[in-house]
């Protein structure tokens, strides 16, 4: 596609329950983020694909956190139990990979708001 | 831990005036700082990158400075208009590392 795409772009549910949310990268982008933003925060880092694994996942706050990406193309974020505080919008970006490079741009996509009630 | 601080307090100017936005970094310097733009309900855009040997990078009316002595960029819009009106986001990257530090932005509101 043009873009990075998520789906979907909002999404309520209640505390406790289980919750997928879909990040679609630039065609060919190697690389694959995701990032959570709360009100008048920047962007938080969570976890970092390179390909099929997850290259550096040090930001996931606890265990009802997990990501997939199994084909090296489209991700899946998890949360499990979920809390009032999940509550926030999720960020998906994308990046080529270079080489040794570590200046990659990152192109995000609209992100999904997810609140927990 | 490494940390990007920005201002917080929105930032008011005249249309056609320059904007001037400050990220302050701590500890060690960065390999480099990104510069993004995001709007209200949309993901951030890319607009400058510069690496910690430069010292400015230019892009048409942008304009950004990296000053390792004083920790801090400057990220410059000449002649603003009403459209440059959005938060702006600084990110550091350390080198071998590809997830970005964001600072939490500055919201810049150009005036007609």
């Amino acid at each position: 596609g043009a873009g990075v795409s998520q789906t979907p772009s909002n999404k309520v549910t209640e505390k406790g329950k289980y919750v997928e949310l879909r990040c679609d990268p630039i065609s060919g982008h190697t690389a694959l983020y995701w990032y959570r933003q709360s009100l008048g925060q920047g962007p938080e880092f969570l976890i970092y694909f390179q390909g099929t694994g997850a290259a550096d996942d040090s930001g996931l706050p606890n265990d009802r956190f997990f990501a997939v990406r199994p084909e090296g193309s489209v991700s899946t974020l998890k949360i499990q139990r979920t809390e009032r505080g999940d509550s926030a919008v999720y960020l998906c970006a994308s990046s080529s990979s270079v080489a040794g490079g570590t200046y990659n741009e990152q192109f995000f996509g609209p992100g999904t708001r997810l609140t927990v009630l | 831990s490494q940390k990007i601080e920005q201002n917080s307090e929105a930032l008011n100017i005249q249309e056609g005036k320059t904007a001037t936005l400050t990220c302050n970094y701590t500890n060690y310097s960065p390999a480099y700082l990104q510069w993004y733009r995001q709007d209200p309900g949309r993901g951030p855009v890319f607009l400058l990158l510069i690496r910690e040997n430069e010292k400015e990078k230019r892009k048409e009316r942008l304009k950004v400075t990296f000053d390792t002595t004083l920790k801090q960029s400057l990220f410059h819009i000449t002649a603003s208009q009403p459209a440059d009106s959005a938060t702006y986001l600084c990110a550091r990257g350390p080198t071998g590392r590809r997830a970005l530090t964001f600072g939490s932005g500055t919201r810049l509101q150009v005036q007609p």
